[in-house]
C-alpha cells in the first residue's frame, strides 16, 4: 500500500526556517495533491497548506508547500519560526487503492 | 462563520453501537464531499470514510468496512457515522472534515468527539 513517510521530529530556534519532508513510498507524489495539517496539543487539526502549495485564508505566508518529483517528496517550510508554531504536522494525499493516506506526523519543537 | 460541530461520542462496550453526528454551518453543505477522520490516543490521523455531496459515492477504510456506515442529510446540513460491532481499537477522537474541492483536500475540521470502547 502507498505510504507517506515523515521524520518523527524536528527542532529549530525561533526566527529560523524549518522544512518538514513527506516522502511517497511509490508512484509519483506529484500525481495527487498534498495537504499539510497542523495540530497543537489538545486541539483539532487545522489546514495550513492544501493542493500542494495553497494557503487557506488566515494562514500566514510564513507557511509554504512544495513538491519535488525527483525525490518523490513534498515539503512544508515554515520561516520566521514562532513558539506558537510548535505542534504536530501531518502530510496527506490521495491514493486510488486506499483513498486517503496520512503521514505519521512530525513533532515540531521551537526552542 | 464556517463551522463543523461533532456530537454523539461516549463510552460503549465492545460489540456495541454508536451514531456520531456532525452539524455544518456557514457554508452550502450540499455542495461539498465530507469525511470522517479518527485519531487514537497518542497516535496519528486515520481516514475513516468519505461521502460525496449527493451521497452517490461512498468509501471506507478497510479497518471499518462492513461495520461503519456514513450518511448525510443535506436538508439538515448534517453528516453521520453509524458505528456497529465496535472494537477496542475503534477508541479514538472522531473528526468530521470538509473536502475543499472534491480531491480529498480537507480544509475545514470539526473539534472532534471522543469514542471509547471498553468493557
Amino acid at each position: 500500500n502507498f505510504m507517506l513517510t515523515q521524520p518523527h521530529s524536528v527542532s529549530e530556534s525561533p526566527g529560523k526556517t524549518v522544512t518538514i519532508s513527506c516522502t511517497g513510498s511509490s508512484g509519483s507524489i506529484a500525481s495527487n495533491y498534498v495537504q499539510w495539517y497542523q495540530q497543537r496539543p489538545g486541539s483539532a487539526p487545522t489546514t495550513v497548506i492544501y493542493e500542494d502549495n495553497q494557503r487557506p485564508s488566515g494562514v500566514p505566508d510564513r507557511f509554504s508547500g512544495s513538491i519535488d518529483s525527483s525525490s518523490n517528496s513534498a515539503s512544508l517550510t515554515i520561516s520566521g519560526l514562532k513558539t506558537e508554531d510548535e505542534a504536530d504536522y501531518y502530510c496527506q494525499s490521495y491514493d486510488s487503492s486506499i483513498f486517503v493516506v496520512f503521514g505519521g506526523g512530525t513533532k515540531l519543537t521551537v526552542l | 462563520e464556517v463551522q463543523l460541530v461533532e456530537s454523539g461520542g461516549g463510552l460503549v462496550k465492545p460489540g456495541g453501537s454508536l451514531r456520531l453526528s456532525c452539524a455544518a454551518s456557514g457554508f452550502t453543505f450540499s455542495s461539498y464531499s465530507m469525511n470522517w477522520v479518527r485519531q487514537a490516543p497518542g497516535k496519528g490521523l486515520e481516514w475513516v470514510s468519505s461521502i460525496s455531496s449527493s451521497s452517490s459515492y461512498i468509501y471506507y477504510a478497510d479497518s471499518v468496512k462492513g461495520r461503519f456506515t456514513i450518511s448525510r442529510d443535506n436538508a439538515k446540513n448534517s453528516l453521520y457515522l453509524q458505528m456497529n460491532s465496535l472494537r477496542a481499537e475503534d477508541t479514538a477522537v472522531y473528526y468530521c472534515a470538509r473536502d475543499a474541492s472534491g480531491d480529498y483536500a480537507f480544509d475545514i475540521w470539526g473539534q472532534g468527539t471522543m469514542v471509547t470502547v471498553s468493557s
